[in-house]
């Protein structure tokens, strides 16, 4: 099976803060890496998909990227309404998640 | 516009069964493959099992193989869980999600249906 490692678990920012959260994949995932964003009681909502591309009515303030089986997901400016816990996941083959990381109001 | 409602949750004793239901809407279901995750409270998400869009095939985590069966009827664009011998490990938030350009990618989301062990 594929290990997706997501760090931090957590992480304390600011309003307007730059944050990034990092994702490693175990093995290749051929670039087959999707982010979502979850809020307490609600279900997960699909962000990025492909590495990098935003999926339809995502913030542009959202970009992911990639190197290898390095994966990273920004928010260039952190909105009130991104305190939220961050998941990754492959899906080259049957999904995997990374651990999760909540971003939370410093 | 996707719609994914889940139902069939509930309370069960551990050794029992339970068989959740996803009624979806707003896409062609038989030409996407269907999924579902759950969450442990407090926990993460684990994938636990997909079906393709016919319904030939079938994939399972191992943490539930053998005991939970994934099936969907393509005319009634409905996708059922039955999980059966029930553990406590098993209460969870289980959520239906559909698949995108490849299977795995859960494009859209239910509500969740909650799951709860329990003697």
């Amino acid at each position: 099976d594929i290990q997706m490692t997501q760090s931090p678990s957590t992480l304390s920012a600011s309003v307007g803060d730059r944050v990034t959260i990092s994702c490693r994949a175990s093995q290749s995932i051929n670039g087959y890496l999707a982010w979502y964003q979850q809020k307490p009681g609600r279900a997960p909502n699909l962000l990025i998909f492909r590495s990098s591309s935003l999926e339809s009515g995502v913030p542009s303030r959202f970009s992911g990227s990639a190197s290898g089986t390095e994966f990273t997901l920004t928010i260039s400016s952190l909105q009130p309404d991104d305190f939220a816990t961050y998941y990754c996941q492959q899906y080259d083959s049957l999904p995997t998640f990374g651990g999760g990381t909540k971003v939370e109001s410093k | 516009e996707v719609e994914l409602v889940e139902s069939g949750g509930g309370l069960v004793q551990p050794g029992g069964s339970l068989r959740l239901s996803c009624a979806a809407s707003g896409f062609t279901f038989s030409n996407y493959a269907m999924n579902w995750v759950r969450q442990a409270p407090g926990k993460g998400l684990e994938w636990v099992s997909s079906l393709s869009g016919t319904g030939a095939k079938t994939y399972y985590a191992d943490s539930v193989k053998d005991r939970f069966t994934i099936s969907r009827d393509n005319s009634k664009n409905t996708v059922d869980l039955q999980l059966n011998n029930l553990r406590p490990d098993d209460a969870a938030v289980y959520y239906c999600a559909k698949g995108g350009i490849r299977l795995s990618l859960l494009d859209h989301w239910g509500q969740g249906t909650l799951v709860t062990v329990s003697p």
